[in-house]
């Protein structure tokens, strides 16, 4: 079936550091490929997207190619701020009998201190 | 309206009761998802509707859960006989059509069996 994997958390990096979070997918055929991301205290959000292979998903300064020879979706940012403190979720999207459901990875929790 | 509603914002029941749990996707949207996210698990999908379609009930663990959505609109998840492994966050969630489309979260339902 479909999964997502991404790396285990929680990470921890000071501002301005650069950073990846490992995402891998398994999944048949070719899906859509999705970051989202749950602020402390607010509901999860889209944070950028994929859909076919070679495309590059950008916004707020984070970055996501989507590798199909690798099956992998790494996030990216050049230099993380303490803003950017939150739980970040990779998903995958691939209609299975009709149903186009969200399939999410185990999310990653980043901590950015001043 | 604003986003997606959901109510209660947090549960408490006791183990072998009954609970509901209800959801106002935003206006427009044909898609409506049920994810639980648990502490160390990420998001785990429960049911999906689309539009006039049969739900996608794979995901439901088990048939103390059910899930309806009345008029294309406000859907709501019950939960019989509770047991304290139901205990997490139930989140919401509705997009334009499904798919690629953004998924626009709640801010869950926080459930705890006692």
């Amino acid at each position: 079936g479909n999964s997502v994997t991404q790396m285990e958390g929680p990470v921890t990096l000071s501002e301005e550091a650069f950073l990846t979070i490992n995402c891998t997918y398994t999944a048949t055929g070719y899906p859509s490929l999705f970051w989202y991301v749950q602020y402390p205290g607010e509901g999860l959000q889209l944070l950028l997207k994929a859909t076919k292979a070679d495309d590059k998903g950008s916004n707020k300064g984070f970055e996501a190619t989507y590798r199909k020879e690798t099956t992998s979706f790494h996030l990216e940012k050049g230099s993380v701020q303490v803003s950017d403190s939150a739980v970040y979720f990779c998903a995958l999207s691939r209609t299975q009998g009709g149903s186009e459901k969200l399939v999410f990875g185990k999310g990653t929790k980043l901590t950015v201190n001043p | 309206g604003a986003g997606v509603s959901q109510s209660p914002s947090n549960k408490v029941t006791e183990k072998g009761k009954d609970v509901e749990l209800r959801c106002d996707p935003i206006s427009g949207h044909t898609a409506l998802y049920w994810y639980r996210q648990s502490l160390g698990q990420g998001l785990e999908f429960l049911i999906y509707f689309q539009g006039n379609s049969a739900p996608d009930k794979s995901g439901l663990p088990s048939d103390r859960f059910s899930a309806e959505r009345t008029g294309g609109s406000v859907s709501t998840l019950t939960i019989q006989r509770t047991q304290q492994e139901d205990s997490a966050v139930y989140l919401c969630a509705s997009s334009r059509a499904g798919g690629v489309s953004p998924l626009h979260f709640g801010n869950g339902t926080r459930l705890t069996v006692t």
